[in-house]
């Protein structure tokens, strides 16, 4: 299974602050047939559901704010968050879909200082 | 607009038995293809099974592979989750969600607790 990892484990920052996670792969999920990377991420808000923010690496989901972004390519990739607003304290995950195996990252918990 | 409704879970003893379902609306179910997502008790997500739009094919992880049988009626829009010889690191919340590559809706979940 392609392992997802992290960091950091979490981040406090002032409203209006830049966030900046990243995630890195064991192997690339970056596929040549078609030149995507097949990665994920998606913030969990405190007691919901999951909600889908960007995939293909770059691309937002519905209705997403652009001060959500996501950068990268083959093994290292990374969600900013710019402008933090209140809204935004959630745990963020990356997950690969690259193998029959799906996986997610451990997750980023995000914090207004 | 997209609504998944779990539904099934509940409190089973170690090597029992449990089947959830998934109410499906909003969208044209079967033709899209679906998966369980599953949350420990203050842990992470993790991906457990995932299901093609005709049910022909299905994947599983391997914590749950031989165990957990996923399947769907698209006459009725529902997608399932049959869970066998259930261990306690199987309790979780359990969510349905659109879609397997990647997730674009989730439900909230319905709530499996594996204990004597």
């Amino acid at each position: 299974d392609i392992v997802m990892t992290q960091s950091p484990d979490s981040l406090a920052l002032s409203l209006g602050e830049t966030a900046t996670i990243n995630c890195r792969s064991s192997q690339t999920v970056l596929h040549s047939s078609n030149n995507k990377n097949y990665l994920a991420w998606y913030q969990q808000r405190p007691g919901q559901p999951p909600k889908l923010l960007i995939y293909w690496a770059s691309t937002r989901g519905s209705g997403v704010p652009d001060r959500f972004s996501g950068s990268g390519s083959g093994t290292d990739f990374t969600l900013t968050i710019s402008s933090l607003q209140a809204e935004d304290v959630a745990v963020y995950y990356c997950q690969q879909y690259y193998g029959a195996q799906l996986t997610f990252g451990g997750g980023t918990k995000v914090e207004i200082k | 607009e997209v609504q998944l409704l779990e539904s099934g879970g509940d409190l089973v003893q170690p090597g029992g038995s449990l089947r959830l379902s998934c109410a499906a609306s909003g969208f044209t179910f079967g033709s899209s293809a679906m998966s369980w997502v599953r949350q420990a008790p203050g842990k992470g997500l993790e991906w457990v099974s995932g299901i093609s739009t005709s049910g022909d094919s299905a994947f599983y992880a391997g914590s749950v592979k031989g165990r957990f049988t996923i399947s769907r009626d698209n006459s009725k829009n529902t997608l399932f989750l049959q869970m066998n010889n259930l261990r306690a690191e199987d309790t979780a919340v359990y969510y349905c969600a659109k879609g397997n590559s990647p997730q674009d809706y989730w439900g909230q979940g319905t709530l499996v607790t594996v204990s004597s």
